[in-house]
């Protein structure tokens, strides 16, 4: 079954300690993205991949760092987590094939995260 | 810069009845537009999208929307609403001649009442 999953699904953490958040997808999409969605400010990308050692900021990178090695993976990670990054984050894929059907995003089941 | 914009935080529709929510975007140049539908403790799902051709675009589960060059909106409608449509709806969008940089409305709470 084509799908994006993520790990773990919810996590509780304390300020500042080191959490990654995994996100695989087995479509051999090129694109994969990472979001968080917050009351009132619904969703706002945070990193984007293009390919493999390919990544760029979203609108809110502050905080987060991403890493593609390899093409399935796109793993989120919160070097010091702080109480304001407590939120929703979603992993998505798309071919990225650009004005075509590779343009459709295909996302993850979310991870809430609870920084204390 | 992009933005999209979402003005209703919720819509209330009689089962039965057309609905639409409403999405305006701003981009420098031409727009991909898109809308995901949000089913509650799940994941978005793809609804429609506009990259070019016909303004009306039509998608998965009855649903439509129709692309407004002039007045920037791109909203959602379907024609008889039924309570499974009951959701958190997004509107999307990406400018072509940037970046893979997509921007996201604040969301849209769709009730239908039986």
């Amino acid at each position: 079954e084509a799908q994006v999953t993520q790990n773990p699904r919810y996590l509780i953490t304390v300020t500042g300690k080191k959490l990654t958040v995994t996100c695989s997808q087995n479509m051999n999409h090129e694109y994969m993205s990472w979001y968080r969605q917050d009351p009132g400010l619904g969703l706002r990308q945070i990193y984007y991949s293009m390919n493999v050692e390919v990544t760029d900021k979203g609108d809110v990178p502050e905080g987060y760092k991403v890493s593609r090695k390899e093409k399935r993976n796109f793993p989120l990670i919160l070097e010091s987590p702080s109480p304001n990054q407590t939120s929703l984050y979603f992993c998505a894929s798309s071919s990225g094939l650009a004005g075509g059907p590779g343009e459709t995003q295909y996302f993850g089941p979310g991870t809430r995260l609870l920084v204390l | 810069a992009q933005s999209v914009a979402q003005p209703e935080d919720q819509v209330n529709v009689a089962e039965g009845n057309p609905l639409t929510v409403k999405c305006t975007y701003s981009v420098s140049g031409n727009p991909y537009l898109f809308w995901y539908v949000q089913y509650p403790n799940r994941g978005l799902q793809f609804l429609l999208k506009y990259i070019t051709g016909d303004n009306l675009v039509k998608g998965s589960y009855g649903f439509e929307a129709e692309f407004n060059k002039s007045q920037t909106s791109f909203h959602l409608k379907k024609p008889s609403a039924l309570v499974s449509d009951s959701a958190l709806y997004f509107c999307a969008v990406r400018d072509i001649l940037g970046t893979y940089k997509y921007i996201f409305g604040t969301g849209t709470r769709l009730k239908v009442l039986a």
